[in-house]
């Protein structure tokens, strides 16, 4: 059973504050993808990675920074946090063998509240 | 530009009574479907797919119709029941190396008991 987990489910943090959201997934998988989930926008995505240190602007990057460094680990980097990055962020993980977007497998999500 | 639209946020239902959810797009590349669930405060999780070369695909009470000449795709869900109240996203991809889908704003499905 596939398993994405996220380092936490409830996150609050002052403007200016840096901060960071790590996302591990267990299945090998190539592709690794951070969202934010608005009431009314859907899902946007921010940032995209289809290996090991490559990474993708998604949407909406701005203000926000990635790192893959392992295949497994994702990081979501919030530079200096404003309040308009208080949102609900999903990261995902999929097979990349197919060569299209594959079926998606979510982690629970971080709730954050920036102050 | 939203190239997949689901043009109602919301939706309400009787228990037992069949859930028809919407999905509409404008890319003509989009050849791969997807529906996804999600309860709050958890991440979406995969439901049914459907591929372009088919019209319909089921999976117990759920089943994804697509008309291809329309762009438009629906998930029916029979019997609804309680537990399926959730957001249902719509996604979309094409062929050709894109990892990406396309997401729809969702909709959100509430089953009355």
């Amino acid at each position: 059973d596939v398993k994405v987990t996220q380092s936490s489910r409830y996150l609050v943090k002052r403007t200016g504050e840096k901060v960071f959201l790590e996302c591990v997934q267990d299945m090998d998988h190539e592709n690794m993808f951070w969202y934010r989930q608005d009431p009314g926008l859907g899902l946007r995505l921010i940032y995209f990675s289809y290996d090991v240190k490559m990474k993708e602007k998604g949407d909406i990057p701005e203000g926000y920074s990635v790192s893959r460094e392992k295949k497994e680990r994702f990081s979501l980097i919030l530079e200096s946090a404003s309040t308009n990055q208080t949102s609900m962020y999903l990261c995902a993980s999929s097979l990349a063998d197919r060569g299209r977007a594959d079926t998606q497998y979510f982690g629970p999500g971080t709730r954050l509240t920036v102050l | 530009d939203q190239q997949v639209k689901q043009n109602s946020p919301s939706l309400s239902v009787q228990e037992g009574r069949i859930s028809i959810l919407n999905c509409d797009y404008t890319n003509s590349m989009f050849d791969y479907f997807l529906w996804y669930k999600k309860y709050p405060a958890e991440g979406p999780t995969f439901l049914i797919s459907i591929s372009s070369i088919k019209d319909k695909n089921e999976d117990g009470r759920f089943t994804v119709f697509l008309n291809k000449s329309a762009k438009h795709l629906s998930l029916h869900i029979v019997p609804s029941q309680p537990g399926d109240s959730a957001v249902y996203f719509c996604a979309a991809s094409e062929p050709g190396g894109s990892y990406i889908p396309t997401f729809g704003r969702g909709t959100s499905l509430i089953v009355h008991p």
